[in-house]
């Protein structure tokens, strides 16, 4: 069935160090794949997306990375800042099911001071 | 341009009761996707619809869950004799269109059950 599975479910750095979340998904037509940043009590909100047609998208301090072939991608955040902290969704828009979008599990991230 | 909209933000209601939540999409938006969010947690697909039909709802619990989109109007999770297990937060989200995949999400309601 469609899955999404995220490593690692909870990361702490130190404050200006890089983050990295990877995920990895099951349906090879899946060709959508956004990221979500969810802070605490509120809704979670876009932060970048990547379309399978190419292999990296960067928006200043967030990069996204996406290798068709092994399914996986991953979202790389530098210079991390405390206000960086929240927990962060990927997932992916599954082809073989009218198109939904599934999310992984989710990785708190810690920047700590 | 108002985002997505969702009312009420919280509510109490006792076992048995009846939850109804609503979701206003964006301006121009025909497609509404509901998640239910339990503390902690990941956010769990239950349903996607257009205006009045049902594309998906592989997600959503077969007894006392339904959903519907009207053509008028904002969409409708209604959860019917409610149990303590369907406290969470139920977000909707909603997108331009089939093929327009971004989805922006409501600030959610949270849902308690006494």
């Amino acid at each position: 069935g469609e899955n999404v599975e995220q490593h690692p479910s909870t990361l702490s750095v130190q404050e200006g160090d890089s983050a990295v979340i990877k995920c990895t998904y099951s349906d090879s037509a899946s060709n959508y794949f956004p990221w979500y940043k969810q802070e605490l009590g509120k809704r979670p909100q876009l932060i970048i997306d990547i379309r399978s047609n190419v292999g990296e998208k960067k928006d200043q301090r967030i990069a996204v990375t996406l290798n068709k072939t092994a399914k996986h991608f991953s979202l790389h955040i530098t210079e991390t800042q405390p206000e960086d902290s929240a927990v962060y969704f990927c997932a992916g828009r599954m082809k073989t099911s009218y198109d939904k979008v599934i999310f992984g599990p989710g990785t708190s991230l810690s920047v700590i001071p | 341009n108002a985002g997505v909209m969702q009312n009420p933000r919280h509510l109490v209601r006792r076992r048995g009761q009846e939850a109804r939540l609503r979701c206003s999409p964006m301006k121009g938006h025909s497609h509404v996707y509901w998640y239910r969010q339990l503390p902690e947690e990941g956010l769990k697909f239950m349903v996607y619809l257009q205006k009045e039909n049902i594309i998906d709802e592989s997600g959503m619990p077969k007894e006392r869950f339904s959903a519907e989109f009207p053509k008028e109007g904002p969409s409708i999770l209604r959860i019917q004799q409610v149990v303590r297990g369907d406290s969470a937060a139920y977000f909707c989200a909603s997108s331009l269109g089939m093929y327009q995949e971004t989805q922006y999400f409501g600030p959610g309601t949270r849902l308690l059950v006494l």
